[in-house]
């Protein structure tokens, strides 16, 4: 199995532009994640999903946009990249329940100039 | 607000010795609690986790304690390994209601073993 699966694993966007980080899981997971990490930070919770057709705010969700139209596919949508979305992203699924863990994916870099 | 805190930016041990990674946490409504290990380049991995009903959970060389009256969790790994070297991630959750696994993380320790 892949796991949670991320691309493009790097890239350099100019202020204004948009952009799409894709992320698919083949566990048959029904919540999913998108966090970012800054340096030197923890990772924080942008937007969640229980479920397709379902989606939920984070604690950072401002300047983005997500979907889940499928149970596999969890894309995150910036439409105005600004210096401050610089940062690392990861995506995550889980398992609902209690006592389940988060398996994430290796990431995205992603820098606004 | 800084919900989950790591206080120790980074922690340097020999190989063979103990390594104590802390964590401390300030909201009551925390009932579970895991470790994720993080390599440079990579997604964070799940290490190991524990429950708000325990003390204590050991997994071979990594044993986490709880001490839910001071609201603090440790990772402990022995003996520390080269290997482990790596950021460790503290994070938590709650079960219920609508947290529905979200994860609340610390800042991360950078764990150095040296040979």
């Amino acid at each position: 199995n892949a796991g949670v699966t991320q691309t493009p694993k790097f890239r350099i966007l100019k202020i204004g532009q948009s952009m799409t980080l894709q992320c698919t899981q083949d566990m048959n997971h029904n919540y999913m994640y998108w966090y970012r990490q800054d340096p030197g930070m923890g990772l924080k919770l942008i937007y969640y999903s229980v479920g397709a057709g379902i989606t939920d705010k984070g604690e950072v969700p401002n300047g983005y946009n997500v979907s889940r139209s499928t149970t596999e596919d969890f894309p995150l949508r910036l439409e105005l990249a600004a210096p401050s979305q610089t940062s690392v992203y990861f995506c995550a699924s889980s398992l609902p329940g209690v006592d389940t863990e988060a398996f994430f994916g290796q990431g995205t870099r992603l820098t606004v100039v | 607000d800084q919900q989950v805190k790591q206080n120790s930016p980074s922690l340097s041990v020999q190989e063979g010795r103990i390594s104590i990674l802390n964590c401390d946490y300030t909201n009551s409504m925390f009932d579970y609690f895991l470790w994720y290990k993080k390599y440079p380049a990579e997604g964070p991995t799940f290490l190991i986790s524990i429950s708000s009903i325990k003390d204590k959970n050991e997994d071979g060389r990594f044993t986490v304690f709880l001490n839910k009256s001071a609201k603090h969790l440790s990772l402990h790994i022995v003996p520390s390994q080269p290997g482990d070297s790596a950021v460790y991630f503290c994070a938590a959750s709650s079960k219920g209601g609508t947290s529905y696994g979200k994860l609340t993380f610390g800042q991360g320790t950078i764990l150095t073993v040296h040979p």
